[in-house]
């Protein structure tokens, strides 16, 4: 499985747009990309995924560059309730139930 | 609908005892899924179920460590003599389907070893 490097942790405010940056230099070809979020004293949960180019949903988005060595997990107009761990993911489909979490991103929004 | 569950939330135990920790996954998911956490860590994979077979247990960290299930539902991790480095957040997910990146993951077992 890839390896993922991502900020230790990020503030925001209110109302802001929030973007966290995840390295995988080594992703595979059949790897996707998948995001989850953690609340304290909660397990994780699943944000989004992708493959390539742009995805979104009622949550987030995830952009995915041509070369698929990065991706940016973007909350748009983030609340207070956003303040969670957010772990970046790498691996195929078809394998991928070990999945394999690294440190995560801790994202505190402040008033 | 109901989403995964565990039980207990919270367990404090001695040194040496031996526990059993509870996961009821989401009605239909075939995938069960055992992790656990660290104080600021990471999550670490312990085991996974395909049905009531466990197609891979590299993650137990040793044979103190043992994990069931049975009727394709309800899984049972068991650590027997338990050492303060087991202390930990256990956590269960499931999914609807095999190699599924989706886990739906369920509160946790916080386990405190004194």
């Amino acid at each position: 499985l890839a390896k993922t490097t991502q900020p230790i942790s990020m503030d925001s405010y209110e109302g802001q747009e929030v973007n966290i940056t995840c390295s995988h230099n080594n992703i595979a070809t059949n790897d996707y990309i998948t995001w989850y979020q953690q609340f304290p004293s909660q397990g994780p949960r699943f944000i989004i995924q992708g493959y390539k180019t742009k995805v979104t949903n009622e949550v987030a988005s995830l952009f995915i560059p041509a070369d698929r060595k990065s991706s940016t997990l973007s909350l748009p107009r983030v609340s207070l309730s956003d303040t969670a761990v957010y772990y970046c993911l790498v691996g195929a489909m078809d394998s991928s139930y070990k999945l394999i979490f690294g440190s995560g991103t801790r994202l505190l929004v402040r008033p | 609908g109901a989403g995964v569950s565990q039980s207990p939330s919270n367990k404090v135990t001695e040194k040496g005892k031996d526990v059993e920790l509870r996961c009821d996954p989401i009605s239909g998911h075939t995938a069960l899924y055992w992790y656990r956490q660290s104080l600021g860590q990471g999550l670490e994979f312990l085991i996974y179920f395909q049905g009531n077979s466990a197609p891979d247990k590299s993650g137990l960290p040793s044979d103190r460590f043992s994990a069931e299930r049975t009727g394709g539902s309800v899984s049972t991790l068991t650590i027997q003599r338990t050492q303060q480095e087991d202390s930990a957040v256990y956590l269960c997910a499931s999914s609807l389907r095999e190699g599924g990146p989706e886990q739906y993951f369920g509160p946790g077992t916080r386990l405190t070893v004194t």
